[in-house]
């Protein structure tokens, strides 16, 4: 099981804004590990959106950003497209015995 | 750029050993952090370790430490997974990737197309 705990799901029409959470604990987010997103798109290999915790490679739309504070981060995408809908991964480092790197549960997320 | 060409898919035998391999074009692998990642059918992704030029050493999934090994072959510039015992909980499609690693964690990019392996009799 996972330590990063994401909704299963979200959903958004063309447009809106949608925000993904990826709760975490002290021995990973909680104690300072850099949280990484993904974006898998059906039948794709997963790319990193977001790398740090806010840092967004090059090639990646500025409509996607991240925030992290306390023991969880979140993922924003700011005008929802048709091409956004993908499963999305948290990621992060873990002190604790499961350790060390561990991706979050997955949000599909759907536009409507 | 670098780019990352995984093995063909592959059929495995259950209490057999799993075998993959992936190419690394564009790049040196004299560098980063070389690592397998796991995603069974519907599911999702599952670390299994990766693999330090520097030094050859290794971190693994404590889920998975005591049946894979991770090697690296600088002259092909490949690196390889191994993963014995093998059930029909392996069955997953596996990815390589690059690993971009500090104190706080590590991330990866870019990642391989996969290669789908089935363990069944």
């Amino acid at each position: 099981q996972s330590v990063l705990t994401q909704p299963p799901s979200v959903s958004g029409a063309p447009g809106q804004r949608v925000t993904i959470s990826c709760t975490g604990s002290d021995s990973n987010i909680g104690g300072g590990s850099d949280v990484h997103w993904y974006q898998q798109l059906p039948g794709a290999a997963p790319r990193v959106l977001i790398y740090g915790n806010t840092h967004r490679p090059s090639g990646v739309s500025d409509r996607f950003s991240a925030s992290k504070s306390g023991a969880s981060a979140s993922l924003t995408i700011n005008g929802l497209q048709a091409e956004d809908e993908a499963d999305y991964y948290c990621q992060a480092y873990d002190r604790g015995p499961s350790g060390p790197e561990f991706f979050g549960t997955g949000t599909r997320v759907t536009v409507l | 750029q670098v780019q990352l060409q995984g093995s063909d898919p592959r059929l495995v035998r259950p209490s057999e050993t799993l075998s993959l391999t992936c190419t690394v074009s564009g790049g040196s692998i004299n560098s980063n952090y070389w690592a397998w990642i796991r995603q069974p059918p519907g599911k999702g992704l599952e670390y299994i370790g990766y693999i330090y030029y520097t030094g050859g050493g290794t971190t693994y999934n404590p889920s998975l430490k005591s049946r894979a090994t991770l090697s690296v072959d600088t002259s092909r510039n490949q690196f390889s997974l191994k993963l014995n015992s093998v059930t029909a909980a392996d069955t997953a499609l596996y990815y390589c990737a690059v690993g971009w690693g500090n104190s706080k964690g590590t991330y990866f990019d870019p990642w391989g197309q996969g290669t789908l392996v089935t363990v069944s009799s």
